[in-house]
């Protein structure tokens, strides 16, 4: 079984500084490793994943997250937030084995103001 | 760009109903998911269904729900008596094959009175 923990519930922090929002797992198999936006009154889109290779992935509007296997970590980080980007984000995993169940985390509302 | 839609966007109901909720995925995807998400808490994952038949399906997925492909491009999922503790956001999701991203609705709130 896996399971995906966000400790930060909230984030508040103002346009243009950097965010990062913490996500661990626990998986007894390997995962694969995500991140999803939802932004008011949306569905959740996928910001980027973790499959292989590198460990540093790029995903879309600027956001990227490092996979730390030793500290089972994906953090999601951005240099330079804008308002736009105030929404609830969500870390999930999924095994590398089979199946096509994600589990996520409870998310983290990352709030920018001005 | 191609996206999933679902219907209705929100619907509340009384004890005991049942109610269908629908969802259009993204038409060359095989595979179709149904998650849910109570206020406040975790997005779970309740069924993935592929080739016509559940694939997966979680411990939440009791003989209360159902899932079916009516036609060649709606996905739905019933819920025969709704339950106060039912009231939740329901997201449909899909993806192109086995393991591929899965794309997800906007989601249909039903509310349970």
């Amino acid at each position: 079984a896996q399971s995906v923990t966000q400790l930060d519930s909230q984030v508040p922090v103002f346009e243009e500084a950097p965010v990062e929002l913490r996500c661990n797992y626990s998986s007894s198999v390997s995962v694969y490793l995500f991140w999803y936006v939802q932004y008011p009154n949306q569905g959740l889109q996928l910001l980027l994943k973790y499959l292989s290779g590198s460990t540093l992935v790029k995903g879309i509007n600027g956001f990227e997250a490092e996979f730390n296997k030793s500290q089972t970590s994906f953090h999601l980080r951005k240099p330079s937030v804008h308002i736009s980007d105030t929404a609830e984000y969500f870390c999930a995993v999924r095994p590398t084995g089979g199946g096509n169940k994600l589990t996520f985390g409870t998310g983290t509302q990352l709030k920018v103001e001005l | 760009e191609p996206e999933v839609t679902q219907t209705p966007s929100h619907q509340v109901t009384q004890m005991g109903q049942e109610v269908i909720l629908r969802c259009v995925p993204i038409s060359n995807h095989l595979y179709f998911y149904w998650y849910r998400q109570i206020l406040g808490q975790k997005v779970e994952f309740l069924v993935s269904f592929y080739n016509n038949e559940i694939s997966e399906k979680s411990e939440i997925f009791d003989d209360q729900f159902s899932v079916e492909r009516p036609d060649g491009s709606n996905f739905t999922l019933k819920i025969r008596s709704t339950k106060l503790e039912d009231s939740a956001m329901y997201f449909c999701a899909s993806s192109e094959a086995r393991g591929e991203t899965q794309y997800f609705g906007p989601g249909t709130r039903l509310l349970v009175l």
